[in-house]
Formats: C-alpha cells, sequence, structure tokens
C-alpha cells in the first residue's frame, strides 16, 4: 500500500525567507502523480503544485517550486519569498497514474506559520 | 468560480442522533468525496462516488453511509452519531474524465461536527 509521510508537523519562517517543506512516499509503481495542497485557516482547501512521476524537470508555480527525487521517493516544496498569507497547512499527497481518479492519499499535513 | 458548497459548516449534535451532511458542486464533475480531517492524522477517505447512485468504501467507511441520487449532490449520513465521530469533514469533487484529469480535487468549506 501506498504511503505518504510529512515528518515536520509545524514549521515558521519569516517573511521574505524560503522555506522547504518535506515529504516522503512509498510506492511500487512508476508512474503516479504527487500533488501539494494547501489548506489556509477557516478556508477550503486548494492545489499549490503538481508533479508527474514521469517528468524529470521539477514543477514551479511562481514562488512554489518542488524538488522532486524520484529515486529517494522525496517530493519536498520550497516557498521563496514567503508571505504572510502562505500561512496554512500544507498536505502532501499521492495518487497512482491510472488509478482511481481523485483517490488521493494524503500526509499528515505541516503547519506552516510566516512570521512578519 | 468553481464552487463545491456544503450545507453546514458547524454543527452540533448528541450521541445516537442520525445526521446528515450535505454538498452541492456546481462544476458538473462526475466523482465526489467525502474525507475526514483530524489534527496529526491528516484526510481520511471515507466514502467516494463515480456517478449516480454509485458508491465506493474508502479507508474508513464503518459507522458512515452516503447517497447520491443527483450527480451534483452528495450526502454523508451518520446513522448513529457518536463521540469519535466528532471531526471536520470535507467534500471534494474532480472530473471523471481521465484525458482531461490533472489530479486537482475542488474541496468545500468544511463540516465541523461535534458530538456530545
Amino acid at each position: 500500500a501506498q504511503t505518504v509521510t510529512q515528518s515536520q508537523p509545524e514549521m515558521s519562517v519569516q517573511e521574505a525567507e524560503t522555506v522547504t517543506l518535506s515529504c516522503t512516499y512509498d510506492t511500487s509503481e512508476s508512474n503516479y502523480y504527487l500533488f501539494w495542497y494547501k489548506q489556509p485557516p477557516s478556508r477550503q482547501m486548494i492545489l499549490v503544485i503538481r508533479q508527474e512521476a514521469y517528468k524529470q524537470q521539477n514543477a514551479t508555480e511562481n514562488r512554489f517550486s518542488v524538488n522532486f527525487q524520484k529515486a529517494a521517493k522525496s517530493f519536498s516544496l520550497k516557498i521563496s519569498d514567503s508571505q504572510l498569507g502562505d500561512t496554512a497547512m500544507y498536505f502532501c499527497a499521492f495518487m497512482n497514474y491510472g488509478g482511481s481518479q481523485g483517490n488521493l492519499i494524503f500526509g499528515k499535513g505541516t503547519k506552516l506559520s510566516v512570521k512578519p | 468560480d468553481v464552487k463545491v458548497t456544503q450545507s453546514s459548516r458547524y454543527l452540533v449534535k448528541r450521541t445516537g442522533e442520525k445526521v446528515f451532511l450535505e454538498c452541492v458542486q456546481d462544476m458538473d464533475h462526475e466523482n465526489m468525496f467525502w474525507y475526514r480531517q483530524d489534527p496529526g492524522l491528516g484526510l481520511r477517505l471515507i466514502y467516494f462516488s463515480y456517478d449516480v447512485k454509485m458508491k465506493e468504501k474508502g479507508d474508513i467507511p464503518e459507522g458512515y453511509s452516503v447517497s447520491r441520487e443527483k450527480k451534483e449532490r452528495f450526502s454523508l449520513i451518520l446513522e448513529s452519531a457518536s463521540t469519535n465521530q466528532t471531526s471536520m469533514y470535507l467534500c471534494a469533487s474532480t472530473s471523471g474524465d481521465f484525458q482531461g484529469f490533472t489530479g486537482e480535487l475542488f474541496f468545500g468549506e468544511g463540516s465541523r461536527l461535534t458530538v456530545l
């Protein structure tokens, strides 16, 4: 069975600095998707960034980028120039390619606080 | 703007009561999901549905049932609420079109249920 592990329950960062959230996963599959979702306080969860395992290039979305290490089964999220609005729970998630669509496996989350 | 609406943001029920949590999406999505979110445990899938009148058990279906009579509506039912079902419940939806699938789940704002 696939598992997703986020080893940092809580992190904090100063505004404008860079922070990296860690995620490791376990799977025997070769094709899959990886995601980072963001859940701001009292607001709905939204997709931050997505990586397809067959793509070697790391995904980037504005200030958010990932470091995808397939052999190490590692998928970290880097937030550059942190802003107060980045304060949220961040969830790493996994889905098999060709699996049940939308049936994601989530990690336990990392609570990120951005301090002014 | 895409929208997933959960009928109640906050509910307080008594042990043994029957509880209905409603979710409606306006994106014509085929796939809908109910997750439970608890601190330190992340998101756990309760039930999901790929079509009207179809349902599949997730990882923690015990004590819950679901109903999908219309494509846009997916209801979670607690037949006899218990205190260990106190939690945040998240509804999500996504397209069932595999060609266009991006892995993005669209979430509602959540329903926080307290069972006394």
